[in-house]
């Protein structure tokens, strides 16, 4: 079936430290791939896409690009804040509308 | 505003007692979805609805009832609750026909079954 892994957190970084999350993904069809982030006390929200192999979602600093070949959609950021604290969700489509979830990481940014 | 609307934020309820948590959103989309969160699992889906008068159960449909007669409203229904449904509960939508679109997230239900 349709599944997505992450890498388990906590991830515990000082500010200004080089972020990477893993993701990977199964290969079943051609999914669209997705990182939503939660933060404290609220509901997700799209961080970034990619819609098909080598495209590269980009926004507030972060950046993640569709790997087909190794199945690999990883979250990085160059300079993190604290502001940056959240629990962050990497996802791929399952059928034409749902979304499969991983089970999430945590980022804890200290100043 | 765009947003998802559900109620209530938390709740304490007993084992065996029916309740109700309501969704709403404001965005004309077809598609709406719950979700529940639990520590160490993720996202997991109990059950989606592609347009009025369709639903369809996700990966964990058990104890839970939905219904969707109104293009804005999706009420996920606890027939009889039991202590195994404390979780974190989230509404979603987005727009139909579109399987790259954004799922607009509600703030979350917090319910505890004792």
């Amino acid at each position: 079936g349709n599944s997505v892994t992450q890498m388990e957190g906590p991830v515990t970084l000082s500010e200004e430290a080089f972020l990477t999350i893993n993701c990977t993904y199964t290969a079943t069809g051609y999914p669209s791939l997705f990182w939503y982030v939660q933060y404290p006390g609220e509901g997700l929200q799209l961080l970034l896409k990619a819609t098909k192999a080598d495209d590269k979602g980009s926004n507030k600093g972060f950046e993640a690009t569709y790997r087909k070949e190794t199945t690999s959609f990883h979250l990085e950021k160059g300079s993190v804040q604290v502001s940056d604290s959240a629990v962050y969700f990497c996802a791929r489509n399952s059928g034409y509308s749902t979304l499969t979830f991983g089970k999430g990481t945590m980022l804890l940014v200290s100043p | 505003e765009a947003q998802v609307t559900q109620n209530p934020r938390y709740l304490i309820t007993v084992t065996g007692k029916k309740l109700t948590v309501t969704c709403s959103q404001n965005m004309n989309h077809e598609y709406m979805s719950w979700y529940r969160q639990d520590p160490g699992l993720g996202l997991r889906q109990i059950y989606y609805s592609m347009n009025v008068e369709v639903t369809d159960k996700g990966d964990v449909p058990e104890g839970y009832k939905v219904s969707r007669k109104e293009k804005r409203n999706f009420p996920l229904i606890l027939e009889s609750p039991s202590p195994n449904q404390t979780s974190l509960y989230f509404c979603a939508s987005k727009e139909g026909g579109m399987s790259t679109g954004e799922l607009f997230f509600g703030e979350g239900s917090r319910l505890t079954v004792l």
